[in-house]
């Protein structure tokens, strides 16, 4: 069974820095692209960060663009996120997702259930 | 960047009707590769349809997906009470953006 835990969601002043983590298990992680929605409080979906399953091309909405950083421990079956300068339009529910291949072009066939960034003072 | 716009925002309907969705983008998606995405209050969201008709895994056969080009529809017939959710576009071909979805509520 694909299973995707996010964890390291915490409640941080703007400006600051948070790293996210995503365990992966029930499928060979190596094998495929992973990425990150996020989700404000009642809105709707923004896909923001993807890497390909090599770690060796990473994209980013400009939202994030360079303050957010994606990447991958292919040897421990972990994405990460890197946040900094965080924003209070950075708050949202942040999803760990799956590709179905290991690169573009790619559909979401796993979510994890989220974890809640905060960012206020 | 794609721009998908979703339409209606709020559809309301009664179980066992059918439920209409559309979603239209600014440009061409290539290669048909549009997704939609269920997600009820509370939970992540899930695959429901991918290269704009064909059904994941598990997936009841009373949602269907079709459309190319600019033009996509996914179709819901005949309601469930667990249909009742937020429904999302995606592309996944150059552009990741989502539309801004529709939400099917109980009348």
């Amino acid at each position: 069974e694909v299973q995707l835990l996010e964890s390291g969601g915490d409640l941080v002043q703007p400006g600051g820095s948070l790293r996210l983590s995503c365990a992966a298990s029930g499928f060979t992680f190596s094998n495929y692209a992973m990425g990150w929605v996020r989700q404000a409080p009642g809105m709707g979906l923004e896909w923001f960060s993807g890497i390909t399953d090599s770690g060796g091309d990473t994209y980013y909405a400009e939202s994030v663009k360079g303050r957010f950083t994606i990447s991958r421990d292919n040897s421990k079956d972990t994405l990460y996120l890197q946040m900094n300068s965080l924003r209070a339009e950075d708050t949202a529910v942040y999803y760990c997702t799956k590709g179905n291949e290991a690169a573009r072009p790619y559909y979401f066939d796993y979510w994890g259930q989220g974890t809640l960034v905060t960012v206020s003072s | 960047e794609i721009v998908l716009t979703q339409s209606p925002g709020t559809l309301s309907l009664s179980p066992g009707e059918r439920a209409t969705l559309s979603c239209r983008a600014s440009q061409s998606v290539t290669g048909s590769y549009l997704a939609w995405y269920q997600q009820k209050p509370g939970q992540a969201p899930r695959l429901l349809i991918y290269d704009a008709s064909i059904r994941a895994t598990g997936i009841p056969d009373r949602f269907s997906g079709s459309g190319s080009g600019t033009d996509f529809t996914l179709t819901i017939n005949r309601l469930e009470p667990e249909d009742f959710a937020v429904y999302y576009c995606q592309p996944y071909g150059s552009s990741r953006t989502f539309g801004q979805g529709t939400k099917v509520e109980i009348k």
